[in-house]
């Protein structure tokens, strides 16, 4: 079965900064999908950012990019220019493709980022 | 909004009743799926709904069951309920088995269980 580690339980970072929240994953799977979701204290589930594993290039949405390592298994999420409004719980998540069958994803435990003014 | 319609938003209920939480998914969507996150945890999926038929079971309790409806609602039964059992219950929806574009989720059941 296909698991999901955050290794970081709570990180905080100045407004206007850059943060980095670590995620990574274990999966005899050659083909995926890999996402953040984040959880703002509304705890309203929001899509981030997705990444499809046979894409070499690392995604990005405006502030939002990962670091993808297939190989290393990491899927990593930078937050640049850090505004009060990104703070929230964040969740990695993992997908099979849908030919191996109907799979859920699979979350992680989540990392609380807390952005300081 | 994200198209994904759950109700109610809270509940609260004593130990040993029985409750249905509803979700209506987004339009198009075939796909139900329902996870549970407990208090500062992350989501469990507990099962998934395919156009009417189970497609996927999780970590659900035998206490629990759904369905999914001609009209592609959903309805997540609970029944003897135990302190436990309190958490955030999450819907979500998506176009196909799981295509790779993630889910939509809805805002959320909040159960609290006295």
């Amino acid at each position: 079965a296909q698991t999901v580690t955050q290794s970081q339980p709570e990180m905080s970072v100045q407004e206007a900064e850059t943060v980095t929240l670590s995620c990574t994953y274990d999966t005899s799977e050659n083909n995926y999908y890999l996402f953040w979701y984040k959880q703002p204290p509304s705890r309203q589930m929001i899509l981030v950012i997705r990444q499809e594993a046979y894409k070499q290039q690392n995604a990005t949405e405006n502030r939002f990019s990962v670091n993808f390592q297939k190989a290393a298994k990491s899927f990593s999420l930078k937050i640049s220019d850090s505004q009060l409004g990104d703070t929230a719980m964040y969740f990695c998540a993992f997908m099979k493709p849908r030919n191996s069958g109907n799979t859920p994803l699979v979350f992680g435990k989540g990392t609380r980022l807390s952005v300081i003014a | 909004d994200s198209g994904v319609t759950q109700t109610p938003k809270h509940l609260i209920t004593a130990t040993g009743q029985r409750v249905t939480l509803r979700c209506s998914p987004r339009s198009g969507d075939l796909s139900v799926y329902w996870y549970q996150q407990s208090l500062d945890q992350g989501l469990q999926f507990l099962i998934q709904y395919y156009n009417g038929e189970e497609r996927a079971k999780g970590n659900i309790l035998e206490r629990f069951s759904a369905q999914q409806f001609p009209d592609l609602h959903s309805e997540l039964n609970l029944s003897s309920l135990e302190l436990g059992d309190s958490a955030l219950y999450f819907c979500a929806s998506s176009v196909g088995g799981g295509g790779g574009y993630g889910y939509t989720f809805g805002s959320g059941t909040r159960l609290t269980v006295v």
